[in-house]
């Protein structure tokens, strides 16, 4: 069974920074690009960045140079460190899974998300 | 970046009602769109990709379709555990984008 488990979310202060972190099993992790996708409290899905099984990244604009993801294929799991944090960036994180491997595909499995909160 | 434009924002429809939900991109992205559901406090659910393949375990009155760059996601019969909002999502290349989504109410 494929599981992801989010964590390193909560309250931090605007310009603040905070590493979170997607455990993953039930497959091989390695073989998988994966991304991190985030909703605003009642509002849409926003893709935030991805990492390829080949270690290439990709950033949506709004994060680009705030934001890193990296992944540790020996530990199974997906990691983004965000830096300079704006209240805008309040937000569920969802780690995702492509659903296939080498290119972009769409996501078959979610974390349950972790809440990441940008306020004074 | 290539922009989603999902219609309608908010739908009410009744249990067997047909339901049409629209997404029109604003260059090609050839086949490769999905669409997902998402109940309140709930990780999104992949219903369908490449804009018409159903995905495994998704019911049959699910379905999609293409015209062009525009995609649309069907309902034919709507059940009560359909209730909840949907969202197209274009993958043809990084970055991603998603549609507004769609809430689908009871009337």
């Amino acid at each position: 069974e494929v599981q992801l488990l989010e964590s390193g979310g909560g309250l931090i202060q605007p310009g603040g920074s905070l590493r979170l972190s997607c455990e993953a099993s039930g497959f091989t992790f390695s073989n998988y690009a994966m991304s991190w996708v985030r909703q605003a409290p009642g509002k849409g899905l926003e893709w935030v960045a991805a990492i390829r099984d080949s270690g290439e990244t990709f950033y949506a604009d709004s994060v680009k140079g705030r934001f890193t993801i990296s992944r540790d294929n020996s530990k199974n799991t997906v990691s983004l460190q965000m830096n300079s944090l704006r209240a805008e960036d309040t937000a569920v994180y969802y780690c995702a899974k492509e659903s296939a491997n080498s290119g972009s595909y769409p996501v078959d499995y979610w974390g349950q998300g972790t809440l990441v909160t940008v306020s004074s | 970046d290539i922009q989603m434009t999902q219609s309608p924002s908010t739908l009410s429809a009744s249990v067997g009602d047909r339901v049409t939900i629209t997404c029109r991109a604003s260059e090609s992205v050839h086949k490769w769109v999905a669409w997902y559901q998402q109940k309140p406090g709930k990780a999104p659910k992949l219903l369908i990709s490449e804009a018409s393949s159903l995905e495994s375990g998704v019911p049959s009155r699910f379905s999609g379709s293409q015209s062009g760059t525009e995609f649309t996601l069907t309902i034919s019969s709507l059940q009560p555990d359909d209730f909840a909002t949907y969202y197209c999502q274009q993958y043809n290349n990084y970055s991603w984008t998603f549609g507004q989504g769609t809430k689908v109410e009871i009337k």
